[in-house]
């Protein structure tokens, strides 16, 4: 399977200001995904990602808060915006190869104080 | 509502025992994969399961798809240490529409003492 990474992967972020994610795949894929996760605690999806097109969003998600760009098909960001402490969370991109099985990058861990 | 319910969503046992995790639905789903994830890393992908009744072996682990694909199961035997972490169960093409988002269950930590 690709291999994913993600930057950064820890920040640490001042309430109010936003924080840019990056996910890099190194071979094309059609469909990526972003998540948050609290530790612990199962995968909540924020938005599918496709490329050439604006990105699906899940309910209670919006794309003021949380922007995506899917340029290419090996590279997305997701940006956290005007973030709070309830932003504070593990956030996920993840690919999908085939009908259904997905991968996942390192996860990127942000603390919002 | 949550769609797919793991059971139990804590487990600590020692070194050198069986355990069963559970992944029940009330949906059928086309696939179902597993995971493992340790702290500070992503979700690592164990099995995909797309048979019904489809029994899957690796190494310790052994995957079970339920009959109506509306389950599946994960038994390791002779748990050890590097056992421990977050497993996941995720559900594959929600109502046998395959290539739609995963479901996600709410997740199994597994604790292995020496």
């Amino acid at each position: 399977s690709a291999v994913i990474s993600q930057k950064p992967s820890r920040d640490i972020c001042q309430r109010g200001t936003s924080l840019t994610i990056q996910c890099q795949v190194d071979s094309q894929v059609t469909m990526m995904f972003w998540y948050r996760q609290q530790p612990g605690q199962s995968l909540t999806l924020i938005a599918t990602a496709n490329q050439g097109s604006e990105a699906t969003y899940e309910s209670g998600f919006v794309i003021d808060k949380f922007p995506i760009s899917r340029p290419n098909l090996t590279f997305s960001t997701l940006t956290v915006s005007n973030m709070s402490p309830e932003d504070s969370s593990i956030y996920l991109c993840s690919f999908r190869q085939g009908s259904d099985t997905q991968y996942f990058g390192p996860g990127t861990r942000l603390t919002v104080l | 509502t949550q769609l797919l319910e793991q059971s139990p969503q804590f487990l600590s046992i020692q070194e050198g025992e069986n355990l069963t995790v559970y992944c029940n639905s009330s949906s059928v789903f086309s696939s179902l994969q597993w995971y493992r994830q340790e702290p500070g890393e992503g979700p690592v992908l164990l099995v995909t399961v797309v048979t019904g009744g489809e029994v899957k072996k690796l190494k310790r682990l052994t995957f079970q798809f339920g009959d109506a694909r509306k389950d599946s199961s994960l038994h390791i035997t002779a748990a050890q240490p590097g056992d421990t972490g977050l497993y996941l169960c995720a559900g594959g093409g929600l109502g046998e529409t395959s290539g739609s988002r995963l479901t996600f269950g709410e997740g199994t930590q597994l604790t292995v003492n020496p």
